[in-house]
C-alpha cells in the first residue's frame, strides 16, 4: 500500500508570497492532519480534516488554511509568508481516529522563506 | 506551554546495550500516547503506542511503560542496533481529540 504522498519536496518563497502545499493520505484513511515542526519546537499541530470538513484546529494564525477534497486529498494554503514560517510541513493521515490506527506521516514540504 | 516534554535532548548508547528514551506529560486528558521515530529527509515513522488503560506494551525489541500517576512514559530499546539512531518522538492524544501533542524529541546515537 502506498504511504503518504506530499508534494512539492522543497519550496522556496519570498515575504509576502503564498503557497500550496498538497497531500495525498494512504488509500482508505479519510483523516488527514497538517503539522509544522521548527527546530526546537517539535511538531506541532495545524488542522485536521475528516470528509472534507475540518474537524480540528490548532493555535496558528488564520493564513494558514487548508482543505480537503472528496477524494480524500488535502491541500495546505499559507497566505502573506513570514520568515517565521520557514519549517518542514508534515501531512498524516489515519483512518477514523487515531485510536484505531496511529497517524502515518510523508516526508514533508520543506518551506524556506526569504 | 509545551504538554509533552522530552527533556534530553540527546542519549548516546552502546550497540546491545539499552536505550531509554523518557518523556513527560502535563495534561491528565491524554488517553493514548504514541512513539515515533524520524531519520533525516523523512517524516515520522510509528514504533510503538500504548492506551492509558495499560501500563506496558511490547513489540519486538520495543517497549513502552507509562506510568499515569507520575504522568510519564518511557521507551525501552534493548538490544540497541546502531540502525536505531534517529530522532525518537513522544505523542499524546487527548480524549475525543484526533490530533496528537508532541515533544521536542530525543536524538538517539548508538554507538557500534
Amino acid at each position: 500500500k502506498a504511504g503518504v504522498t506530499q508534494t512539492p519536496r522543497y519550496l522556496i518563497k519570498t515575504r509576502g508570497q503564498q503557497v500550496t502545499l498538497s497531500c495525498s493520505p494512504i488509500s482508505g484513511h479519510r483523516s488527514v492532519s497538517w503539522y509544522q515542526q521548527t527546530p526546537g519546537q517539535g511538531l506541532q499541530f495545524l488542522f485536521e480534516y475528516f470528509s472534507e470538513t475540518q474537524r480540528n484546529k490548532g493555535n496558528f494564525p488564520g493564513r494558514f488554511s487548508g482543505r480537503q477534497f472528496s477524494n480524500s486529498r488535502s491541500e495546505m494554503n499559507v497566505s502573506t509568508l513570514e520568515l517565521g514560517d520557514s519549517a518542514l510541513y508534515l501531512c498524516a493521515s489515519s483512518l477514523e481516529t487515531i485510536g484505531e490506527s496511529p497517524l502515518h506521516f510523508g516526508n514533508g514540504t520543506r518551506l524556506t522563506v526569504t | 506551554d509545551q504538554q509533552v516534554k522530552q527533556n534530553s535532548p540527546s542519549l548516546s548508547v552502546q550497540e546491545g546495550r539499552i536505550s531509554i528514551l523518557n518523556c513527560d506529560y502535563t495534561n491528565s486528558m491524554f488517553d493514548y500516547f504514541l512513539w515515533y521515530k524520524k531519520y533525516p529527509a523523512e517524516g515520522p515513522t510509528f514504533l510503538i503506542s500504548i492506551s492509558s488503560i495499560k501500563d506496558k506494551n511490547e513489540d519486538g525489541r520495543f517497549t513502552v511503560f507509562l506510568n499515569k500517576s507520575a504522568k510519564h512514559l518511557s521507551l525501552h530499546i534493548v538490544p540497541s542496533q546502531p540502525g536505531d539512531s534517529a530522532v525518537y518522538f513522544c505523542a499524546a492524544r487527548r480524549t475525543g481529540a484526533n490530533n496528537l501533542f508532541f515533544g521536542t524529541g530525543t536524538r538517539l546515537t548508538v554507538i557500534p
